[in-house]
This record gives C-alpha cells, sequence and structure tokens, in this order.
C-alpha cells in the first residue's frame, strides 16, 4: 500500500478563494515534499519540510507538518487558475535504506476563473 | 540547460507486443529513476540507477519490465509481452550527485497504452 495518502482526492474552488490539501503517511520521515503536476506532464518540486520543521512557507504556500499524527498540509493562499494541478505529497521511510519516494495517491484541485 | 526528455511522448501498443521508452537525463546527473503512474495514482517507484548500475530494481512489478542505463546517461525501459495493464504514463526523473533524494528533475512522461 502507498506510504501518502491526500486528502481531499479532488478540490474545486472559485479563484482568490484558499485551498488546504492534506497528506497522511505511515512511517517515521525525515523529510516531506509536495509536488506538483500539471495534467499530463511531469512532476514540480514546491516545497520540502523536515521533520523538524511544523511550517514552511514559500510565496502562496503554506506547508505544515505534525509527526505527531504522521499528516502534512499544503495551503494555497488567493488561488488562481493557473493553481489547477494535481498535488503530491512523497516521503522517504527514514528507517530504512531505500532510495526511492513513495508518493501519495494526490489531491485534483481544479480552479475556476 | 535541458530539462530531462522522454521518447516518445505517447506509445500505443498491441498486448503481447514488446516496447522500449526512452529517457534523457538531465546532463551531468548521476542518479536516474523511472516511475509509472496509473490514471489517478501517484507515481510508483519502478527502478534507481547510479550511474551504469540498476542500485534499486525492486519497483519492478515482474520479469516483463527490465530497464538499463549502459554509458551511465540515457535510460532505457523495456517490456516485453505487453499487458493490457501496462497501460500508464512512464515518469523519468534524474538527479545531481550529492543532491537530495527529493531534488529530482521529472520528464514529462511517456504515456503508454496497451490495446
Amino acid at each position: 500500500s502507498q506510504q501518502g495518502e491526500e486528502d481531499p482526492q479532488a478540490l474545486s474552488i472559485q479563484e482568490g478563494e484558499n485551498a488546504t490539501m492534506n497528506c497522511s503517511y505511515k512511517t517515521s520521515i525525515n523529510n516531506l515534499q509536495w509536488y506538483r503536476q500539471n495534467s499530463g506532464r511531469g512532476l514540480v518540486h514546491l516545497i520540502l519540510i523536515r521533520s523538524n520543521e511544523r511550517e514552511k512557507h514559500s510565496g502562496r504556500l503554506r506547508v505544515t507538518l505534525d509527526t505527531s499524527k504522521k499528516s502534512s498540509s499544503l495551503l494555497i493562499t488567493a488561488s488562481r487558475a493557473a493553481d489547477t494541478a494535481s498535488y503530491f505529497c512523497a516521503t522517504v521511510a527514514a528507517a530504512s535504506s531505500a532510495r526511492q519516494l513513495t508518493f501519495g495517491s494526490g489531491t485534483q484541485l481544479t480552479v475556476l476563473p | 540547460g535541458a530539462g530531462v526528455s522522454q521518447t516518445p511522448s505517447n506509445k500505443v501498443t498491441e498486448k503481447g507486443k514488446y516496447v522500449e521508452l526512452r529517457c534523457d537525463p538531465i546532463s551531468g546527473h548521476t542518479a536516474l529513476y523511472w516511475y509509472r503512474q496509473s490514471l489517478g495514482q501517484g507515481p510508483e517507484f519502478l527502478i534507481y540507477f547510479q550511474g551504469t548500475g540498476a542500485a534499486d530494481d525492486s519497483g519492478l512489478p515482474n520479469d516483463r519490465f527490465f530497464a538499463v542505463r549502459p554509458e551511465g546517461s540515457v535510460s532505457t525501459l523495456k517490456i516485453q509481452r505487453t499487458e493490457r495493464g501496462d497501460s500508464a504514463m512512464y515518469l523519468c526523473a534524474s538527479r545531481a550527485q550529492g543532491a537530495s533524494i527529493y531534488e529530482q528533475y521529472f520528464g514529462p512522461g511517456t504515456r503508454l497504452t496497451v490495446t
């Protein structure tokens, strides 16, 4: 089963509203990364949060991490139509020697103009 | 410089046929990853190369899947006796030596359809 699970699976909002997406994971991690994927394209990394951080900002993006609940959230403020994309969290299990990212199932965000 | 490129962008093949998918990583990137992404799902790891060797191929689903990177640059993912369940987007990513595992740069993918 996948390490990360996002909710909601799909989110539709009006331009200017805020969008919040959540991600849960199962094992201890060192870092968590959020990615964006435009329809049918590759992924672009957005923001990385380390396990000793609780919150991180980058422009209109705000990421939180709660390691006790094994969850993270991505907030996009003042959304724009161009933010329409799928958003994924990804982790690497801290205790393993695996050199692979495990992605969640993603949230499809639609921002209506 | 150029990003990761993948060819073809789309591939339609008949069940039972053999296909090759190509990935050109960012020049100088030593690490290369292949992922498979089904519709509505996140990417799933297939194989990771460090240089010419496969450092981790634990994600390959079965022995019909094979990947090579003979000169430590371009990689080819090979699928034998394709099945309809192999239909997916195949993504390639590369990473510079010493960079975090999270600093992978993804290509646009190859959409494989097996009819």
